[in-house]
């Protein structure tokens, strides 16, 4: 299964909304996580089944989909917020992950 | 805490080969399939390997398919990567990752769901 995740990279302010997509090249249902990754550091669940959000997650980062199309969000885009974000699908094997969306303050 | 630590990792000359571990503590590890996840460097991340939780079955990405071993020993809590014939393109940081749900009694696809813990990587350099 395919993982098309857009954009590559962004730039936005400080406070600003901050939407990312990734399409399946088939059904999915709702089995998608996104992962947050900072430059050394290990992948980190942000959200689970699409759209559940993680323990411990702050509730700026929002997750909605199912089927082929998915959306992850920031509300206020925030300083820490500066990492690569990563969709990954685990309908199927082989598992497989988006791109990457590398998130910079502008 | 749940904890994984992967070691091992290190540099070799191609066609050589390496074995990684990972220790798990702070959950029931035998109830959990377990994966390894790699990410060359600069590059986004790439599934590598699944093994059940009661080690009867393992799947691998088509690039290491013949090449890497996937194994368990759950009486040590560890999780193995034996890599064979090693490759330039096989540089990365390996990562394993728990499964968010515990396979033991479930559906068998619990075994590959999605990754909530991962550890904090070791770094195989490929190089001659």
């Amino acid at each position: 299964i395919q993982m098309t995740q857009s954009p590559s990279s962004l730039s936005a302010s400080v406070g600003a909304r901050v939407t990312i997509t990734c399409q399946a090249s088939q059904d999915i249902s709702h089995y998608l996580n996104w992962y947050q990754q900072k430059p050394g550091k290990a992948p980190k669940l942000l959200i689970y089944d699409a759209s559940n959000l993680e323990i411990g997650v702050p509730s700026r980062f929002s997750g909605s989909g199912s089927g082929t199309a998915f959306t992850f969000t920031i509300s206020s885009l925030q300083p820490e917020d500066i990492a690569t974000y990563y969709c990954h699908q685990y309908d199927d094997l082989p598992l497989t992950f988006g791109g990457g969306t590398k998130v910079e303050i502008k | 805490q749940v904890q994984l630590v992967e070691s091992g990792g290190g540099v070799v000359q191609p066609g050589r080969s390496l074995r990684l571990s990972c220790a798990a503590s702070g959950f029931p590890f035998s109830s959990y399939g377990m994966h390894w996840v790699r990410q060359a460097p600069g590059k986004g991340l790439e599934w590598v390997a699944v093994i059940w939780y009661d080690e009867n079955n393992h799947y691998y990405a088509d690039s290491v398919k013949g090449r890497f071993t996937i194994s368990r020993d759950n009486s040590k809590n560890t999780l193995y990567l034996q890599m064979n014939s090693l490759r330039a393109e096989d540089t990365a940081v390996y990562y394993c990752a728990r499964p968010g749900i515990a396979a033991a009694g479930n559906v068998a696809t619990y075994n590959y769901y999605g990754m909530d813990v991962w550890g904090q990587g070791t770094t195989v350099t490929v190089s001659s």
